[in-house]
């Protein structure tokens, strides 16, 4: 069965970069298209970028400053750094992977979400 | 970039009530839109996927719709387990989630 499993700091500090990792059991991240999506304390639900089968990369227009999504093969992750956070970037963060091998598409499997809080 | 429209914001329902949310996007999806569910502290469950095909383990009183720009999202006869938030997401162009609809019980 793919999990999917998110870790990192739950308090970062504003202006640093948040750091969180997805691990993945059960399938093989160099196959179909791996995200981030994020959840704000209002409910609203962002999709962040992915990481494709191949290495590439795709972006959030409002994000792609400041984002930046890589992996680890050997160990079968995948990581997202977002820098300059602000209070703003608080959220429930999620991994998911996306249903299609070859096209970006719908998400069916998530992570259970870790919650960050940016605070000084 | 597009973007979604959901409504409600939210809907209260009594047990075996029909209820439907809708999304409409800014420019044609073609039928790439897909339906979550999500329970407090849980992660999102899929649903529904390309507008009317539901996924494996989701039950029958769940169904969407839709075409182009707009897309609907019922659930007939619901049920206390179906008390959570729901959001659409189109997956045409990147992908946008709605705001999410919150169904309460009556």
């Amino acid at each position: 069965e793919v999990q999917l499993q998110e870790s990192g700091p739950g308090l970062v500090k504003p202006s640093q970069s948040l750091s969180l990792t997805c691990s993945v059991t059960g399938y093989s991240i160099t196959s179909n298209y791996w995200g981030w999506i994020r959840k704000f304390p209002g409910n609203k639900m962002e999709w962040m970028g992915y990481i494709s089968y191949s290495g590439s990369t795709s972006y959030n227009p409002s994000l792609k400053s400041r984002i930046s999504i890589t992996r680890d093969t050997s160990k079968n992750q995948f990581f997202l750094q977002l820098n300059s956070v602000t209070t703003e970037d608080t959220a429930t963060y999620y991994c998911a992977r996306s249903r299609n091998r070859y096209n970006p598409h719908y998400f069916d499997y998530w992570g259970q979400g870790v919650m960050v809080t940016v605070s000084s | 970039d597009i973007q979604m429209t959901q409504s409600p914001p939210s809907l209260s329902a009594s047990l075996g009530d029909k209820v439907t949310i809708t999304c409409q996007a800014s420019q044609n999806i073609n039928k790439y839109i897909a339906w979550y569910q999500q329970k407090p502290g849980k992660a999102p469950r899929l649903l529904i996927r390309y507008t009317s095909t539901l996924e494996s383990g989701t039950p029958s009183r769940f169904s969407g719709s839709g075409s182009g720009r707009d897309y609907s999202f019922s659930i007939s006869n619901v049920e206390s387990e179906d008390i959570a938030s729901y959001y659409c997401l189109q997956y045409d162009n990147l992908y946008t989630f709605g705001a999410g609809t919150k169904l309460e019980l009556k």
